[in-house]
């Protein structure tokens, strides 16, 4: 089976830098996705690596090592909204033979002042 | 961008009756749609995939017959939820793939809410 583990629950402060980490174990691999979830909203595309390295978008990077099948989302300069739930996908040809994305169980990251 | 429009945002129906939601790719031909369904606090479960003009592969553990998925064109799938029981009630989301664009272009869909009395 594919396994896609993070951290259920995080707590930052305000101004502050948090890194939510994703470990995966798949059968396939094709890319790894961070998406922001919001309550009752559907997911917002963060960032995508498909390489090893560190991909830099504003005050959001994310890493990623193959090898050890490890990824973080580091998030600079907490702001209150960026309290929601940070999911890790994996993007692989896995059962089935397409390419699909599956989820990890997300990470609920809450800002406090 | 690729925008993907998902309906009903939200739904409450009869347990017993059926449901559908559709999921529609407005600027762009999708490949392959997917469909996920979400409990609260939990992540997105990925229930199917299905390809345009061919069966739906669905995950284990999801019944076929229960959820019944078309896709009849490029820009179009639809969700069938059959005999909608209480515990069917969760968020439900579709996400598509771009036709041409090989790992990069996931896009989802807004969820829909279906509430099952």
């Amino acid at each position: 089976g594919q396994n896609i583990d993070q951290p259920t629950e995080m707590t930052a402060t305000e101004g502050a830098i948090v890194q939510i980490n994703c470990t995966y174990q798949t059968s396939g691999f094709n890319g790894l996705f961070w998406y922001q979830q919001h309550a009752g909203e559907a997911p917002t595309f963060l960032s995508y690596n498909v390489l090893d390295g560190l991909e830099e978008k504003g005050r959001f990077s994310s890493f990623l090592s193959r090898s050890k099948g490890y990824s973080y989302l580091l998030l600079k300069e907490l702001q209150m909204k960026d309290s929601a739930s940070y999911l890790c996908a994996v993007s692989g040809v896995f059962s089935g033979g397409y390419n699909k994305l599956i989820f990890g169980a997300g990470t609920r990251l809450a800002v406090h002042p | 961008g690729a925008v993907v429009s998902q309906h009903p945002s939200r739904v409450i129906c009869k347990s017993g009756t059926s449901v559908k939601i559709e999921c529609r790719s407005l600027d762009f031909q999708a490949t392959t749609m997917f469909w996920y369904r979400q409990f609260p606090k939990q992540s997105l479960m990925l229930m199917a995939t299905s390809n345009e003009g061919s069966k739906a592969t669905y995950e284990q553990g999801v019944e076929k017959d229960k959820f019944l998925i078309n896709h009849a064109s490029l820009t179009l799938s639809t969700l069938t939820v059959t005999s909608a029981h209480p515990e069917d009630s969760s968020f439900y989301i579709c996400s598509a793939r771009e036709k041409g664009v090989l790992n990069y272009g996931y896009t989802f869909g807004s969820g829909t809410r279906l509430t099952v009395v």
